[in-house]
């Protein structure tokens, strides 16, 4: 089945300690993207991938690192995690940059 | 992203056609008009995109005015799973997908 794929779903940590959010797709999609959503704001986006190796800031970078050593995986990286980024949060990927998103099921993180 | 303009929230009748209406009158000749849905905290849903022509895909229609300032999309039998906030988006440039700018969307209630 294609898909995307995140893990965990749920997350509960406490400040400062570093955690990764994977993100992984099985459509060869070479575009990628991380979505972070809070009431009232909506879906923004945090960084993005275009191909292997190709990473770019989104929307709200601040705060979070990413990596794109292959295709089908797209990590999220939160070095020293703030409540400010308790959130839920997404992964994308289309085809190429120009076509629809698939997004996964989502990560609900609170930092303590 | 051109401004999309929608109502906060409406109502539809179980097994009627529920008419999600959407004003983009600043769109630029090039852009698409696309839908996504999410149905309480999943990740968004693609549903339907167009340019300027009415589209019709296995979920729902698109119908886009001529002046191309507003479009409505139809879901043509609307079901309880259907109720949903429903996204209208209109990203910059030709077909650009890459950064979706997810506004506050519609709810869409559907009563038995």
């Amino acid at each position: 089945e294609a898909q995307v794929t995140q893990n965990p779903r749920y997350l509960i940590t406490v400040t400062g300690k570093k955690l990764t959010v994977t993100c992984s797709q099985n459509m060869n999609h070479e575009y990628m993207s991380w979505y972070r959503q809070d009431p009232g704001l909506g879906l923004r986006q945090i960084y993005y991938s275009m191909n292997v190796e190709v990473t770019d800031k989104g929307d709200v970078p601040e705060g979070y690192k990413v990596s794109r050593k292959e295709k089908r995986n797209f990590p999220l990286i939160l070095e020293s995690p703030s409540p400010n980024q308790t959130s839920l949060y997404f992964c994308a990927s289309s085809p190429r940059q120009y076509n629809e998103q698939f997004f996964g099921p989502g990560t609900r993180l609170t930092v303590l | 992203d051109a401004k999309t303009t929608q109502p906060t929230s409406m109502d539809c009748a179980e097994g009627r056609a529920a008419n999600l209406p959407c004003n983009h009158s600043t769109i630029s000749g090039n852009e698409y008009v696309y839908w996504y849905r999410q149905i309480h905290s999943q990740g968004p849903q693609y549903i339907i995109h167009g340019l300027k022509n009415n589209e019709t895909n296995e979920m729902a229609s698109l119908i886009i005015t001529e002046d191309r300032k507003s479009s409505t999309l139809i879901l043509p039998h609307a079901t309880l799973r259907d109720t949903a906030v429903y996204y209208c988006i209109v990203p910059r440039g030709r077909g650009n997908t890459g950064k979706l700018i997810f506004g506050q969307g519609t709810t869409l209630q559907v009563k038995p």
